[in-house]
């Protein structure tokens, strides 16, 4: 079955980064049929989608995150990680990693149960 | 940018049909923007009901369908039932690795 998990810090400080790991069992990670992904939701509000890496490092980003944003992978331990810069109140959210899947079309099915990340001092 | 539109709310009576749209603030939706639906309920990460527009994800009923009905991407939930009441949101792929997720519709069954 697969499995994803996220990690990292509940409470981050104003203009410091944001750092999550994903942690992904139950799927071949680095087959070339997935896309690994990033979404947040602020509470009370919508998705966004932020990105996603590729198994060869290809990234993609939401072109309105894009400076701050960076994600990155490590194959060796089926893991990818989200890092975002000078967060503010309006980067409180629950973030989901996710699979993104490209065979026979294109899908963004399995989803981890979320972490949610508050920004204060 | 592109903006994914949907209505902000929907309500349907129990055993009633209910169809849900996602557009785009530009153009016409079509197969090619891999239209998929979720339904998220409170605490609850996101569900996947159906993929490329009309693939019903596995385990889900067949009372939910997805369709493209004129210029929009369509849930249709058919014999609506209580535990139905979500919210629903479709997203869609604009191509260049780039997804864009719409606003999500309230939809209450009463």
């Amino acid at each position: 079955q697969v499995h994803l998990q996220e990690s990292g810090p509940g409470l981050v400080e104003p203009s410091a980064t944001l750092s999550l790991t994903c942690t992904v069992s139950g799927v071949s990670f680095s087959s070339n049929s997935y896309y690994w992904d990033w979404i947040r939701q602020p509470p009370g509000k919508g998705l966004e989608w932020l990105g996603s890496i590729y198994y060869s490092g290809d990234t993609y980003y939401n072109p309105s995150l894009r400076s701050r944003v960076t994600i990155s992978i490590d194959t060796s331990k089926n893991q990818f990680s989200l890092n975002l810069s000078s967060v503010t109140a309006a980067d409180t959210a629950m973030y989901y990693c996710a699979r993104d899947r490209a065979v026979t079309g294109r899908v963004i099915d399995y989803w981890g149960q979320g972490t949610l990340v508050t920004v204060s001092s | 940018q592109t903006v994914v539109t949907q209505e902000p709310s929907f309500s349907v009576s129990p055993g009633g049909t209910v169809t849900l749209t996602c557009g785009l603030s530009s153009g016409s939706v079509s197969t090619t923007y891999y239209p998929t639906w979720y339904q998220q309920t409170p605490g609850q990460a996101p569900r996947t009901l159906i993929y490329n527009a009309n693939t019903r994800s596995s385990g889900v009923p067949d009372r939910f369908s997805g369709s493209i009905l004129g210029n929009k991407a369509a849930l249709t939930i058919t014999g609506a039932q209580a535990d139905d009441e979500s919210d629903y949101y479709c997203v869609l792929y604009m191509g260049r690795g780039i997804w864009v997720f719409g606003g999500g519709t309230k939809l209450t069954v009463l």
